[in-house]
């Protein structure tokens, strides 16, 4: 069965301060993985989509990178407009279906 | 990507009614997903609903409780049958994009029985 667990829970950082959220996955044929934001009482934003490991993709202070178990999705010197849950998801091969994680609650203090 | 509306945005039923909520897209689309997202949980999804065909229902949901309808490629609607609490959740439609597998989401329908 393919599955998506994110760590951490929840994070707070100070404003500035990067870090790293992480997606650890098991899929029978990756087709794609996804990251997307989610903010209260919103559907999820897309971000990125990665395909294939040592793929790597940035959108302004986010980069999502890669590899055959995980993905990381770093946040470079964040703003309290950074704030939100950010959710994980793939896809197998030969399917449509989105299996999505728990998501990681990031809060940015100013 | 695709720009999708989604009504009502938020409703509070009773137990044992019904609720129908319809989502729009802006363009033309093969497929149309529903989730539920349940309180303090992540995405799950109900089905996958083509246009022209029956909707092809996830492990755990059943049709006589979500039936879908799809009458045309820009349109769908989800209806939630014989409400219990237990069916408290968001309910989000989304699409894929066009020429790749990156799904879109409308802004959710928050459901509330009582």
């Amino acid at each position: 069965e393919d599955q998506v667990t994110q760590s951490p829970e929840a994070l707070r950082l100070q404003e500035g301060e990067s870090s790293s959220l992480n997606c650890s996955y098991t899929v029978s044929g990756l087709r794609g993985l996804f990251w997307y934001r989610q903010d209260p009482g919103k559907g999820p934003e897309f971000l990125f989509t990665l395909y294939s490991a040592g793929e790597e993709k940035e959108k302004e202070r986010l980069k999502a990178t890669l590899t055959k178990k995980e993905s990381f999705l770093h946040i470079t010197a964040p703003k309290p407009e950074d704030s939100a849950t950010y959710l994980c998801a793939v896809q197998a091969a030969g399917a449509q279906k989105l299996v999505f994680g728990q998501g990681t609650r990031l809060t940015i203090n100013p | 990507s695709a720009v999708i509306s989604q009504k009502p945005s938020r409703d509070i039923c009773q137990r044992g009614t019904s609720l129908t909520i319809q989502c729009q897209v802006d363009s033309q689309v093969t497929m149309m997903f529903w989730y539920r997202q349940q309180p303090g949980q992540s995405l799950t999804l109900i089905a996958t609903a083509n246009q022209g065909s029956e909707a092809t229902y996830e492990s755990g949901f059943v049709i006589d409780k979500f039936p879908i309808s799809r009458p045309n490629l820009t349109f769908s609607t989800l209806t939630v049958s014989n409400m219990s609490p237990e069916d408290s959740s968001i309910y989000l439609c989304s699409v894929e994009g066009p020429g790749s597998y990156e799904q879109y989401f409308g802004p959710g329908t928050r459901l509330t029985v009582t």
